[in-house]
């Protein structure tokens, strides 16, 4: 079966940094999305990583091996406005996303 | 601007009734979802179009159907309304390529009575 873990739950503070791990067994892979959603909100877009590396995109940085099936999101300086579920996404080999269950990252000041 | 709406937002409402939720998009993108979200869950697929008068079924078992007439526009029809209905559900939709990110609405919060 298809399968996308992530944590549950991550509690960090304001101003730190917070790493959100996604591992993943699917079948095929042909990329993988990182997603921000708020409470009572629909997902929006963050990053999307097809190749081995890391991407950095201001704050947010994502990191895709492949080999590993393992990608993470990394949030720098974090604010409080960054409280929300981060959704792990993997498109499969019939390029459909597969959607893991979200890590709820609560920030305290 | 280019945006994707979806109507109504909240909807209460009785067992047994049919009811409609609208999705509409103005980026003029070829493919749009439907997924089905419950509170900390994920997302599940339940139907999705590549185009005008392309329809399927996702991975979620669902007694909705939908249909794709114009290709802004991808309604969800539920004929009985039931309890086990009650959820999230949001509409997306993404461009031509197979690799393009997802898109979403905002939502339609439904609880069936």
């Amino acid at each position: 079966g298809q399968n996308i873990d992530q944590p549950t739950e991550m509690t960090a503070t304001e101003g730190a940094i917070v790493q959100i791990n996604c591992t993943y067994q699917t079948s095929g892979f042909n990329g993988l999305f990182w997603y921000q959603q708020h409470a009572g909100e629909a997902p929006t877009f963050l990053s999307y990583n097809v190749l081995d590396g890391l991407e950095e995109k201001g704050r947010f940085s994502s990191f895709l091996s492949r080999s590993k099936g393992y990608s993470y999101l990394l949030l720098k300086e974090l604010q409080m406005k960054d409280s929300a579920s981060y959704l792990c996404a993997v498109l499969d080999s019939n390029y459909q996303l597969i959607w893991g269950a979200g890590t709820k990252l609560i920030i305290k000041p | 601007e280019a945006d994707i709406y979806q109507t109504p937002r909240y909807l209460v409402i009785g067992t047994g009734k049919k009811i409609t939720l609208e999705c509409s998009q103005t980026m003029g993108h070829d493919k749009m979802y439907w997924y089905q979200q419950d509170p900390g869950m994920e997302l599940h697929l339940i139907h999705y179009s590549y185009g005008v008068n392309s329809t399927e079924k996702g991975d979620l078992s669902s007694e909705s159907t939908v249909s794709r007439i114009r290709t802004e526009h991808f309604p969800l029809t539920l004929e009985s309304a039931r309890p086990s209905h009650t959820s999230q559900y949001l509409c997306a939709s993404s461009g031509g390529l197979a690799t393009d990110t997802q898109y979403f609405g905002p939502g339609t919060r439904l609880t069936v009575l």
